[in-house]
């Protein structure tokens, strides 16, 4: 059973330019969560989607940040207009139901985007 | 407002010492969990916690979550260079957006041979 995949594993973008995250789940899980790790900081949560849906984009910024989760495919975080803040590793992760905290429903981490713009 | 605090932020010790690191809060937190990330690479699950007091065991890990639910510790025994890595602590709450992890800063250990 495969584990989170992500790709790509590096992205390096010129400020100006569009970056685009991809995220496919685990088998059977259809919920995912988007964390950024920014250099010195712990992981901070940005979205939350189901198929289709975005349940909770509470922690992503309001512009140039989107995310979605298609029937088919995998999930996509797109940043448009990339500015050297945006640098950061960049994880999804996914669970079977939404309750990642829980025991035997905990989330599954990728291994991360490094996203570096210059 | 860092939520979850951990320390110490960096351990540097011989292979075969124990150790203890922590993570703490002034919430209350539904369920704890630790995850061990290793460079370029995303975090690994090692345990979760949910009832205060809890003590978990995973072979030279020993996980330990408050009564209040507010901290939790991990002890590792007879640290192998192996165990080298950065421990993070994320914690969950109750209530309608318990879907959201709170992530500390983490403790980066490394065991010297």
């Amino acid at each position: 059973n495969a584990g989170v995949m992500q790709n790509p594993r590096h992205l390096v973008r010129r400020r100006g330019q569009e970056a685009r995250l991809r995220c496919s789940p685990m088998k059977g899980h259809s919920h995912v969560y988007w964390y950024r790790q920014l250099p010195e900081e712990g992981l901070k949560f940005m979205v939350y989607l189901q198929k289709e849906n975005i349940i909770d984009e509470s922690g992503m910024p309001k512009e140039r940040f989107s995310a979605e989760f298609p029937k088919e495919g995998p999930s996509i975080l797109r940043i448009q207009q990339v500015v050297r803040g945006d640098s950061a590793a960049y994880f999804c992760a996914s669970s079977p139901i939404g309750q990642p905290g829980q025991e035997n429903t905990e989330a599954f981490f990728g291994q991360g985007t490094r996203l570096t713009v210059v | 407002t860092q939520l979850l605090e951990q320390s110490p932020q960096f351990l540097s010790i011989q292979e075969g010492e124990n150790l203890t690191v922590y993570c703490n809060s002034s919430s209350v937190f539904s369920s704890l969990q630790w995850y061990r990330q290793e460079p370029g690479e995303g975090p690994v699950l090692l345990v979760t916690v949910v009832t205060g007091g809890e003590v978990k065991k995973l072979k030279r890990l020993t996980f330990q979550f408050g009564d209040a639910r507010k901290d939790s510790s991990l002890h590792i025994t007879a640290a192998q260079t192996g165990d080298t890595g950065l421990y993070l602590c994320a914690g969950a709450r109750s209530g309608g957006s318990n879907y959201k992890l709170t992530f500390g800063k983490g403790t980066l250990l490394t065991v010297n041979p």
